[in-house]
This record gives structure tokens, C-alpha cells and sequence, in this order.
């Protein structure tokens, strides 16, 4: 059975600050990591993906992976009170197509 | 959300009855997925359909049956509503081997 780990928070943060979201698995041969961001009352929406080790940046949003500790992290350069939100660290297992496993989400709040 | 709706948005039900949530995509995508989300639980998979009558169990299976006639439609059923099938349904759509998810808006369930 495939774990996903995040903190549920709230991590509180102001504005103009760096958040640092992480998120731990438990299937070492995991090869797909995804960030969702899910405001409240609303569907989740993808933000980033990442699929081999390092950082990978787009935008104000960079994710980090090192698959040898079995961590995936997602940094959010100068928060924005509607950045405030749930995200959701999502990763695939190793063999073939496999579905989606979900972590419970940590719920980010930016303060003006 | 552009090219998946999901109906209806909000019921209620009681307990004993079924239940039939329904997903439409526009998009022709291979993959259709029914998650639910809980609180204190995050999403989970219920089944996910890899085309027109193929499908498969998720982790909380039980209690659900799904249907895909057509690559448009995926069907949830709930046999018999239970008070613990409260919860907001997820209807999602991928295409093979890739893990950026298209989500519905969601149908808020009630059981009574």
C-alpha cells in the first residue's frame, strides 16, 4: 500500500515570504510526483510535476525531488494571499501505468 | 472545469437507497477516475476506468460499482447508501501513463 505523508498545517506565512511545502512517500520505486493546489470548495488543479531528481522551477513555484530519501518538497517564492490554499502531493507507482496516491495535504495560509 | 462535468453537484440521499453520480468528458481521454475526499482521509480512488468497459477496483472499493459504455461517461454506483458514503466525489480524466489529472467540480453527497 502506497503512503503519502504531508502536514496538514496550517503553515502560515506573509506575504512576500518563502512557504516550503514537503511531502515523504513509502514506495521507493515511485517514479511520477505531483503538486496539486486545491482552494477551498473547489477541484484540485495541477501545479507542478516532477519526475527526476533535483529542482525543477517554473514560475514562483519550484519542486524539489530526491528520491533517495523518498522526498519531494515544493517551494513558493513570494507568497501571495491567493496562494492560500490546500496542496495536495500526489505520486505514481514503478511499474507501467499506476494510478494516482494522494497525500491528505497541508493547508497554506498568506497573510497580507 | 472545462471539458468534465460531473452531475449533479449536490444530493441527498437516504440511507438503504441507490445512487448513480455521473461524469461526462469532452476531452477523449483513455482515463476516467472516481476519487472521494474526506476530511482527515485526503482523496482516495474508488475505481478508475482505462476504457469503454474496462475498469478496476481502487482502495475503497467497497460498496461502489462503476460503468463505462462509452469513452465519454463514467458511472458511480452506490448500491446501497450508507451514512459513511457521505463525502464529496471526484471524477478525473488522464491520459495513459500520464499523472497531470483533469478534475470535475465535484458532487457533494449526503446520506441520511
Amino acid at each position: 500500500q502506497k503512503e503519502v505523508e504531508q502536514n496538514s498545517g496550517p503553515l502560515s506565512v506573509p506575504e512576500g515570504a518563502i512557504a516550503s511545502l514537503n511531502c515523504t512517500y513509502s514506495d521507493r520505486g515511485s517514479q511520477s510526483f505531483f503538486w496539486y493546489r486545491q482552494y477551498s470548495g473547489k477541484s484540485p488543479e495541477l501545479i507542478m510535476s516532477i519526475y527526476s531528481n533535483g529542482d525543477k522551477e517554473d514560475g514562483r513555484f519550484t519542486a524539489q525531488l530526491n528520491k533517495a530519501s523518498q522526498y519531494v518538497s515544493l517551494l513558493i517564492r513570494d507568497s501571495q494571499p491567493s496562494d492560500s490554499a490546500t496542496y495536495l502531493c500526489a505520486v505514481t507507482g514503478k511499474s507501467g501505468y499506476s494510478t494516482l496516491t494522494f497525500g491528505k495535504g497541508t493547508m497554506l495560509l498568506v497573510s497580507p | 472545469d472545462a471539458g468534465i462535468t460531473q452531475s449533479p453537484r449536490h444530493k441527498v440521499t437516504e440511507t438503504g437507497t441507490p445512487v448513480t453520480l455521473r461524469c461526462h468528458q469532452t476531452e477523449n481521454h483513455r482515463y476516467m477516475y472516481w476519487y472521494r475526499q474526506d476530511p482527515g482521509h485526503g482523496l482516495r480512488l474508488i475505481h478508475y476506468s482505462y476504457g469503454v468497459k474496462d475498469t478496476d477496483k481502487g482502495e475503497v472499493s467497497d460498496g461502489y460499482s462503476v460503468s463505462r459504455s462509452k469513452t465519454e461517461d463514467f458511472l458511480l454506483t452506490l448500491e446501497s447508501a450508507t451514512s459513511s458514503q457521505t463525502s464529496v466525489y471526484f471524477c478525473a480524466i488522464s491520459e495513459p501513463g500520464q499523472g497531470d489529472y483533469t478534475f470535475g467540480s465535484g458532487t457533494r453527497l449526503t446520506v441520511v
